[in-house]
Parts: C-alpha cells; sequence; structure tokens
C-alpha cells in the first residue's frame, strides 16, 4: 500500500529557509504514470499546488510560488524534497506531498501532512 | 490565475442529494475534461472522490457524481449520510502557466 510521509521541521524563522522531505513507501518514485508533488493548505483556508517533479527531475512550479521554490527527487532514498526561501508568516500552513496522476491531472495519494509554522 | 469559485457551504438531510457547483473559465474547468473533486474531512488529508469531471477512483461510493456544463462542474452526492459531512474541493488543469488551480472549498453540512 502506497505511502507518503512529510518530515521536517515544525518551526521556521521568517526569512529563513523551509524544508521538507516525503518519503515514499509501497511504490517506487521512478514510474511512467506519476508525477510526485507539494500542496500546501493554511490553516481554515483552500488547497494551493507548489510544484510536481518526475523521477527524472523534469518539474513544474506554480508560478506565484517559483522564484522560491526548489522541488528535487532523490530515487535512490524514494524521497522527494521541497525547499521554501525565504519564507514569511503568509507561508504557515500544512504542506501535503502527493501523487500527482498527471494522465489525469489529478492528486491521486496525499500523506498526512505537516503543519510549518513560521515565527520568530 | 484565480481560484475556482465555489459556494462556501451547503447543507441537506439525511437521504437528500445535494449538488456542489465550481465555476472557472474556458482556461480550466470550461476548456478541458480535467477536473477533480476531493473530500476533507476536518484535520485530515484531502482524499480523490472524481477525476476526469466524472470518473470515480475504486473504492469510491457510487453516490458521488460529476458532470460539467460550459464553465461550471458539479458534484453531487446522492443519499447524504453523515459521514459525507467535510469540506469539498474542486480542482482543474489550466492552460495558464500556473498547471493546476483548485476551488475556493464548500463545506457541506448534514442537518
Amino acid at each position: 500500500q502506497l505511502q507518503l510521509q512529510e518530515s521536517g521541521p515544525g518551526l521556521v524563522k521568517p526569512s529563513e529557509t523551509l524544508s521538507l522531505t516525503c518519503t515514499v513507501s509501497g511504490d517506487s518514485i521512478i514510474s511512467k504514470t506519476y508525477y510526485w508533488g507539494w500542496i500546501r493548505q493554511p490553516p481554515g483556508k483552500g488547497l494551493e499546488w507548489i510544484a510536481s517533479i518526475y523521477y527524472t527531475g523534469s518539474n513544474y512550479y506554480n508560478p506565484s510560488l517559483k522564484s522560491r521554490v526548489t522541488i528535487s527527487v532523490d530515487t535512490s532514498k524514494n524521497q522527494v524534497s521541497l525547499k521554501l526561501s525565504p519564507v514569511t508568516a503568509a507561508d504557515t500552513a500544512v504542506f501535503y506531498c502527493v501523487r500527482d496522476w498527471r494522465f489525469k491531472y489529478s492528486f491521486d495519494n496525499w500523506g498526512q501532512g505537516t503543519l510549518v509554522t513560521v515565527s520568530s | 490565475q484565480s481560484a475556482l469559485t465555489q459556494f462556501a457551504s451547503v447543507s441537506g438531510s439525511p437521504g437528500q442529494s445535494i449538488t456542489i457547483s465550481c465555476t472557472g473559465t474556458s482556461s480550466d474547468v470550461g476548456g478541458y475534461n480535467s477536473v477533480s473533486w476531493y473530500q476533507q474531512h476536518p484535520g485530515k488529508a484531502p482524499k480523490l472522490m472524481i477525476y476526469d469531471v466524472s470518473n470515480r477512483p475504486s473504492g469510491v461510493s457510487d453516490r458521488f457524481s460529476g458532470s460539467k456544463s460550459g464553465n461550471t462542474a458539479s458534484l453531487t452526492i446522492s443519499g447524504l449520510q453523515a459521514e459525507d459531512e467535510a469540506d469539498y474541493y474542486c480542482s482543474s488543469y489550466t492552460s495558464t502557466s500556473t498547471l493546476y488551480v483548485f476551488g475556493t472549498g464548500t463545506k457541506v453540512t448534514v442537518l
């Protein structure tokens, strides 16, 4: 059974870098069918797609965040990582790791999510 | 890229049918059959309920159905049950550089 597990600091200071890792188990990241990505949800608000990446490293970013975001993949560890810098309080959110079913433009598997708070 | 428009809340009694709408533009909902719907219970991750406008992933109840007309997509929940009380978000592929756009979300309350 596919599982996506996010990990990383729950508290980040303003102007610093938010770094998250998603460990995929139950399936290989090396898939011709799926991308792997990140979606965030500020407390009490809606969902926002951040970025997605293919196992080859080909990636797509939300233009509104592109200048601050880096997504990467480590096939040897079956992991996808996200960096967001610099952060402000507006970046406080639950961050979800997702499997991006690109053929269907939908997200068919989600991690449980991890809350990252930006505060000094 | 603006979010897709959804009504903030919809309610219904057990056993009734309700419909949630999602309005976009010809660059997203109206232009492509790539609309998805997600159910999110409080404190939980969203769950894919519908993809490609009207297709259900394996394991999703057939009480959930999707459709589209012009720039508006709809999710219908038939035979409403207490467990259906949740937030629902639509999403669409968009031909703008954003690639994916989500709806503003609809809170479904079972009376």
